[in-house]
């Protein structure tokens, strides 16, 4: 089984900051990585799929890159919306995903 | 407006069953993959099953295969997943989503509804 780990577990930061949130896999899958953000209470939502490509509709400031085991989400300039967990997820087979990243106000 | 609801949760002992519905709306339903993915209370995404868009293939999580089953009806643009012989472990908001399908890897889950809680206690 590929094995996902994504750091840190927790962030603090401000409205304003530049966050980068890492994901990392015991094997190779090349670029075939999703990224997510959820809030509470509700489902998933797409950000990022095949590395880097953005998901129609979300906001610029997302943006993915990375290949082989190692990946990168980063928000260049948070907003007060973006609060919330992020998952990465590997489509090279059995869809395993990260443990999460909670991305806290500072 | 595209739309998956789930329904079906609930309290349930260990040993017992229950069937998980998800009623889909607002898009093409019959063309999607479409998913079962589960939320332990405070932990992360686990992918439970997934069933082709005719419902001729289907694949599981280890740790569910012969236990549980995902079926669907195009007809009434409904995905149904059976749960027997519940464990403990099993206790998670379970949610259904749609999986667009670009390739073989490069996929995603666009479309996810808000999730059925299961909880399975004595």
């Amino acid at each position: 089984d590929i094995q996902m780990t994504q750091s840190p577990s927790s962030l603090s930061a401000s409205v304003g900051d530049r966050v980068t949130i890492t994901c990392r896999t015991s094997q190779t899958i090349i670029n075939y990585l999703n990224w997510y953000q959820q809030k509470p209470g509700e489902g998933p939502k797409l950000l990022i799929y095949a590395a880097s490509s953005l998901q129609s509709g979300v906001p610029s400031r997302f943006s993915g890159s990375g290949s082989g085991t190692d990946f990168t989400l980063t928000i260049s300039t948070l907003q007060p919306e973006d609060f919330a967990t992020y998952y990465c997820q590997q489509t090279y087979n059995v869809p395993y995903f990260g443990q999460g990243t909670r991305l806290e106000v500072k | 407006e595209v739309q998956l609801v789930e329904s079906g949760g609930g309290l349930v002992q260990p040993g017992g069953s229950l069937r998980l519905s998800c009623a889909a709306s607002g898009f093409s339903f019959n063309t999607y993959w479409m998913n079962w993915l589960r939320q332990a209370p405070g932990k992360g995404l686990e992918w439970v099953a997934n069933i082709r868009h005719d419902g001729y293939e289907k694949y599981y999580v280890d740790s569910v295969k012969g236990r549980f089953t995902i079926s669907r009806d195009n007809a009434k643009n409904s995905l149904y997943l059976q749960m027997n012989n519940l464990r403990a472990e099993d206790t998670a908001i379970y949610y259904c989503a749609g999986q667009v399908v670009l390739a073989t890897t490069k996929w995603y889950f666009d479309l996810w509804g808000r999730g059925t809680l299961v909880t399975v206690s004595s």
